[in-house]
């Protein structure tokens, strides 16, 4: 069964830094790439980075370009978002999810809640 | 950049009744990196459709998916109860590698 766990997630004051992680299990997880989506409270779904198998392609949403790192340890089957200088609009909660089929995601988490507040 | 406009933003329908939900693309894009969405209040998003017309294992054939271009279309044919929810369409560039959500279509009871 495909699981994806993240964990990280909390209370952080603006400006301050934070780091999910997501655990895999139940697939072959260098096989897959994977992405990161949030949602902000009242608001609908955001595409946040993703990242290709062997980490060969990595790409970021504008809004945290040069704030937020993506990576992954295939070694240890996991997923990892580096979020730096939180801003307030970086309140969501943050999921992980698997690539199926050109870009389409069959799996995903249940989600890490992350709250920027001063 | 392309952006996805989903419409209507609220679908008010019976269970019964047949839902279509547009997704538009502000430009032409391929329908290989179409997808669309199921997503119910604390409960992960769940993958109905990919390549624009293929339905997930395990989906029930009331939902179809459809359009080229920058036209797509979401059918459910007959809305169970469950079936009450927010829909998202999302595609996937290839230069550069991001994926884009569109607004969302809150399908609810009427």
């Amino acid at each position: 069964e495909v699981q994806l766990v993240e964990s990280g997630g909390g209370l952080v004051q603006p400006g301050r830094s934070l780091r999910l992680s997501c655990a895999a299990s139940g697939f072959t997880f260098d096989d897959y790439a994977m992405h990161w989506v949030r949602q902000a409270p009242g608001k609908g779904l955001e595409w946040v980075a993703g990242i290709g198998r062997n980490s060969d392609y990595i790409g970021y949403a504008d809004s945290v370009k040069g704030r937020f790192t993506i990576s992954r340890d295939n070694a240890k089957n996991s997923l990892y978002l580096q979020m730096n200088s939180l801003r307030s609009e970086d309140t969501a909660l943050y999921y992980c999810a698997k690539v199926v089929w050109f870009g389409a995601l069959d799996y995903w988490g249940q989600g890490t809640p992350v709250t920027v507040s001063p | 950049e392309i952006v996805l406009t989903q419409s209507p933003g609220t679908l008010s329908l019976s269970p019964g009744e047949r839902a279509t939900l547009s997704c538009r693309a502000s430009q032409s894009i391929s329908d290989s990196y179409l997808a669309w969405y199921q997503h119910k209040p604390g409960q992960a998003p769940r993958l109905l459709i990919y390549g624009a017309s293929r339905r997930v294992t395990g989906i029930p054939d009331r939902f179809s998916g459809s359009g080229s271009g920058t036209d797509f279309t979401l059918a459910i044919s007959r809305l169970e109860p469950e079936d009450f929810a927010v829909y998202y369409c999302q595609y996937y560039g290839s230069s550069p590698r991001e994926l884009t959500f569109g607004g969302g279509t809150k399908v609810e009871i009427k």
